[in-house]
């Protein structure tokens, strides 16, 4: 079944650096690809998503890219901020009917 | 539109006794998928159900089982619990499984086995 993997576990970044977030998947059938964000006490919530037919992805300061043949996909967090402190899971799905297989999460802590 | 509501949000059970979680999805959504979060392990994918049917299925168990009902509300039960049971479990549901296929999630029922 499809795996996915994360890194780093735990990120410390400056208020105002970039964050970078890394994930691999296992299964080259999977086709959708989304970043979910929890904050303390809270479910995770959808925060951007990118589908294999393309490259990249951006939402103001959230980027998505997309290696397919390397099964590699990474979030980017330009100017960070104290509200972006929390974990950040990515995730991999097939099909619209297949099973969301998520990371094992990163903890971003943005420093003031 | 009211969100994804998860009871209990927390509770206290004792090895080998049972439990059984409570999920309303978001008015509309016919898909409901569970969770189980632990430190270090991230989200695992429980089951989803579709219409009553369970049409996924993660690598629990059997102890681990849920159901649906005509109204989209779903259920899961674990059955003689373990200490390694202790956990966030989290229900989300999305609109019909198809398109996008975003999750919505609750806020979790916490269980702690003592």
């Amino acid at each position: 079944g499809e795996n996915v993997e994360q890194h780093p576990s735990t990120l410390s970044v400056q208020e105002g650096d970039s964050a970078v977030i890394k994930c691999t998947y296992s299964d080259s059938a999977s086709n959708y690809f989304p970043w979910y964000k929890q904050e303390l006490g809270k479910g995770p919530q959808l925060i951007i998503d990118i589908r294999s037919n393309v490259g990249e992805k951006k939402d103001q300061r959230i980027a998505v890219t997309l290696n397919k043949t390397a099964k590699h996909f990474s979030l980017h967090i330009t100017e960070t901020q104290p509200e972006d402190s929390a974990v950040y899971f990515c995730a991999a799905r097939k099909t619209s009917y297949d099973k969301v297989i998520f990371g094992p999460g990163t903890s971003l802590s943005v420093i003031p | 539109k009211a969100g994804v509501t998860q009871t209990p949000r927390y509770l206290i059970k004792t090895r080998g006794q049972q439990v059984t979680l409570s999920c309303s999805p978001i008015s509309g959504h016919r898909s409901v998928s569970w969770y189980q979060q632990t430190p270090g392990q991230g989200l695992q994918f429980l089951f989803e159900y579709f219409s009553e049917t369970q049409r996924n299925k993660g690598n629990f168990p059997g102890r681990f089982s849920g159901r649906q009902f005509s109204n989209s509300r779903s259920e899961m039960n674990v059955s003689t619990l373990e200490l390694g049971d202790s956990a966030l479990y989290l229900c989300a549901s999305s609109l019909d499984g198809t398109s996008t296929g975003e999750l919505f999630f609750g806020e979790g029922s916490r269980l702690t086995v003592l």
